[in-house]
């Protein structure tokens, strides 16, 4: 069973300060997945990343993937109060079929 | 274009009783999967439907079931219900490779 490792589980800053969420296995991933998630609705996609090394940025946002391909992590830059929610991220290890392994999910809280 | 559509989006059922959710997956998608969350377990996948073939199942009891029609919809079915089957139940369908989720809203299931 591939289990995926995220940390922090809840993260509480005050706007304009940076953060980083990680995501550990220790499996090698085929691909993974970032989400974020409000109360009451489903995880909402944020970025995919496939290839080891891989950088994207959406916005404010940066998603590494590991050059292993075993661990990421996603970095705000000046969080704002719009930021808060769940951050999860999943994986998948090239079974067959669409199958998601999520981590334990960030909780962000950013105060104005 | 319209995103994936579960019904209902509120369910309060009775230990004992069945119950059955529905999902209308993104035009297009042949790829549909179930995930249970809950406060203690998180996000955990229950099973995906391609072509209306069941591709994958995760480590649920036999009490979880689903099917997908010819049209993609799918079902899925939990009889004799438990409390700790009170959950947000997700469906998300899926397309290309790698596959990318669009999740519906969830139905939250109570269990009194």
């Amino acid at each position: 069973t591939q289990l995926l490792e995220q940390s922090p589980q809840f993260l509480s800053i005050q706007e304009g300060e940076n953060l980083t969420v990680y995501c550990n296995s220790s499996s090698v991933f085929s691909s993974l997945q970032w989400y974020r998630q409000e109360p009451g609705e489903g995880p909402v996609l944020l970025v995919t990343v496939v290839t080891g090394g891989e950088v994207k940025k959406l916005k404010r946002l940066t998603f590494q993937f590991g050059d292993a391909r075993k661990d990421s992590s996603l970095h705000i830059t000046a969080a704002q109060p719009g930021d808060t929610g769940l951050y999860l991220c999943a994986g998948e290890w090239g079974t067959s079929g669409s199958r998601l392994t999520f981590g334990e999910g960030t909780q962000l809280t950013v105060n104005p | 274009k319209a995103g994936v559509t579960q019904t209902p989006r509120y369910l309060i059922k009775t230990r004992g009783q069945q119950v059955t959710l529905s999902c209308s997956p993104i035009s297009g998608h042949r790829s549909v999967s179930w995930y249970q969350q809950t406060p203690g377990q998180g996000l955990q996948f229950l099973f995906e439907y391609f072509s209306e073939t069941q591709r994958n199942k995760g480590n649920f009891p036999g009490r979880f079931s689903g099917r997908q029609f010819s049209n993609s919809r799918s079902e899925m079915n939990v009889s004799t219900l438990e409390l700790g089957d009170s959950a947000l139940y997700l469906c998300a369908s899926s397309f290309g490779l790698p596959p990318g989720y669009t999740f519906g809203s969830g139905t939250r299931l109570t269990v009194v």
